[in-house]
């Protein structure tokens, strides 16, 4: 069954350091990948997407994303970060093989909480 | 351009009624997708729409229903509430389209409905 971890609950990160948010996902054909970012009180924003080619994927704010296919990953990171990045991070995955052509059914993680302190 | 709009932002419900939402998609969206976000059980997708027909359904039982009219804009309706509804019902939508380009759509989400049952 396809589906999607994010391992850790919380991450912790003060201001300036590099963060990773870890992601690792499970789909038969061949994968597409999301990262979304929620505000308290938001939807979910974009971030960035994965579909072919380059396994760096650059994306909104400076977040940045490695697919990695042996590993089944797709972590989440930025060089330097910002109190104004503390939120909730969702990975999702699609599957064209799975999920015929339907774009919009997404299977997401559960979150990570992302705190950065000044 | 304006994002997508959900209404009502917050509602309060008591078990046994039933309830409707509403999303209005991006301009020229013709996609729109339903999910339901638990702290429990993350985001779940709940189903999609794309030209007046449901596309994908997702595995919530019979009383969770949804319609998308002619100008894109969708309702869902939840009858015979219970309390284990009681969650955000957030609507994205994207461009959709008749052929499939697995993951170029990316979905753009509103604030979403939070729906509390007492």
């Amino acid at each position: 069954a396809q589906s999607v971890a994010q391992p850790e609950d919380q991450v912790n990160v003060a201001e300036g350091n590099p963060l990773t948010v870890k992601c690792t996902y499970s789909v038969s054909g061949n994968p597409y990948l999301f990262w979304y970012v929620q505000y308290p009180n938001r939807g979910l924003q974009f971030l960035l997407k994965y579909i072919t080619g380059d396994n760096l994927v650059k994306g909104s704010y400076g977040f940045e994303a490695e697919f990695n296919k042996s590993q089944t990953s797709f972590h989440l990171k930025k060089p330097s970060a910002l109190v104004s990045d503390s939120a909730l991070y969702f990975c999702a995955v699609g599957s064209v093989e799975e999920y015929g052509g339907s774009q919009g059914n997404l299977i997401f993680g559960k979150g990570t909480k992302l705190s950065v302190k000044p | 351009k304006a994002g997508v709009t959900q209404t009502p932002r917050y509602l309060i419900k008591t078990r046994g009624q039933q309830v409707t939402l509403s999303c209005s998609p991006i301009s020229g969206h013709r996609s729109v997708s339903w999910y339901q976000q638990t702290p429990g059980q993350g985001l779940q997708f709940l189903f999609e729409y794309f030209s007046e027909t449901q596309r994908n359904k997702g595995n919530f039982p019979g009383r969770f229903s949804g319609r998308q009219f002619s100008n894109s804009r969708s309702e869902m309706n939840v009858s015979t509430l219970e309390l284990g509804d009681s969650a955000l019902y957030l609507c994205a939508s994207s461009l959709g389209g008749g052929q499939f380009l697995p993951g170029a759509n990316v979905l753009t989400f509103g604030a979403g409905s939070r729906l509390t049952v007492l």
